[in-house]
């Protein structure tokens, strides 16, 4: 199975922040990645897809970026509903499809 | 407007068999490429996908999962089942289900709202 390692785990940033969150795949993915959003008691929330397609509906200042193993989630300023936890998930060569551990964005 | 809901019991012993239910709307299991999925997330822990089972009746399962879990579906119900057995305290866990759409669309979304199992005597 493909592993995804997903950095950091945790982040603490202001509103108003740019923060970036690393996704790396255990083997090159060719761009087979999506990003979820989750808040607490509530499903996830899809965010992007093929890397970098922006799910309608979601904030343009959402963004990602990446190739082959190694792929980034861009929040370009922070907002207050953004506080949040973050998975990304891989669909190369599917199934098994494979998430990361989480990043867990909180308010400093 | 495609929707998933999870049902099932919201607590099981330990060695007893987990049944989900997952009833969706807004598509049919018989339209090619179509597909509904499990995945699971233990309090506090990640996202962990289960199983997948696909409108021509193929299905797949986690690797490390594959020998406890069984998937079906009821198109005459717009239902998808998930059977896990030998049920332990570390699968007390959210368990979901998604859609995706094979070649095309193997990001989950939408996702049901979850439902929680709880696995303790």
């Amino acid at each position: 199975d493909i592993q995804m390692t997903q950095s950091p785990s945790s982040l603490s940033a202001s509103v108003g922040d740019r923060v970036t969150i690393t996704c790396r795949a255990s083997q090159g993915i060719r761009g087979s990645l999506a990003w979820y959003q989750q808040k607490p008691g509530k499903a996830p929330k899809l965010l992007l897809y093929t890397a970098s397609r922006l799910e309608s509906g979601v904030p343009s200042r959402f963004s990602g970026s990446g190739s082959g193993t190694d792929y980034t989630l861009t929040i370009s300023s922070l907002q207050p509903e953004d506080f949040a936890t973050y998975y990304c998930q891989q669909y190369y060569d599917t199934p098994p499809y494979t998430f990361g551990q989480g990043t867990k964005l909180e308010i400093k | 407007q495609v929707t998933l809901r999870e049902s099932g019991p919201a607590l099981v012993k330990p060695t007893q068999t987990l049944t989900l239910t997952c009833t969706f709307s807004g598509f049919s299991l018989t339209t090619s490429g179509m597909c509904v999925n499990w995945i699971r997330q233990p309090p506090g822990k990640a996202l962990e996908w289960l199983a997948r089972i696909d409108w021509d009746d193929d299905k797949y399962y986690s690797t490390s999962l594959k020998t406890r879990l069984t998937i079906s579906k009821d198109t005459s119900k717009n239902q998808v089942v998930l059977t896990m057995t030998n049920m332990d305290p570390v699968d007390t866990a959210t368990y979901y289900c998604a859609r995706t759409v094979a070649g095309n669309i193997h990001w989950f979304d939408p996702w049901g709202q979850g439902t929680l199992v709880t696995v303790s005597s």
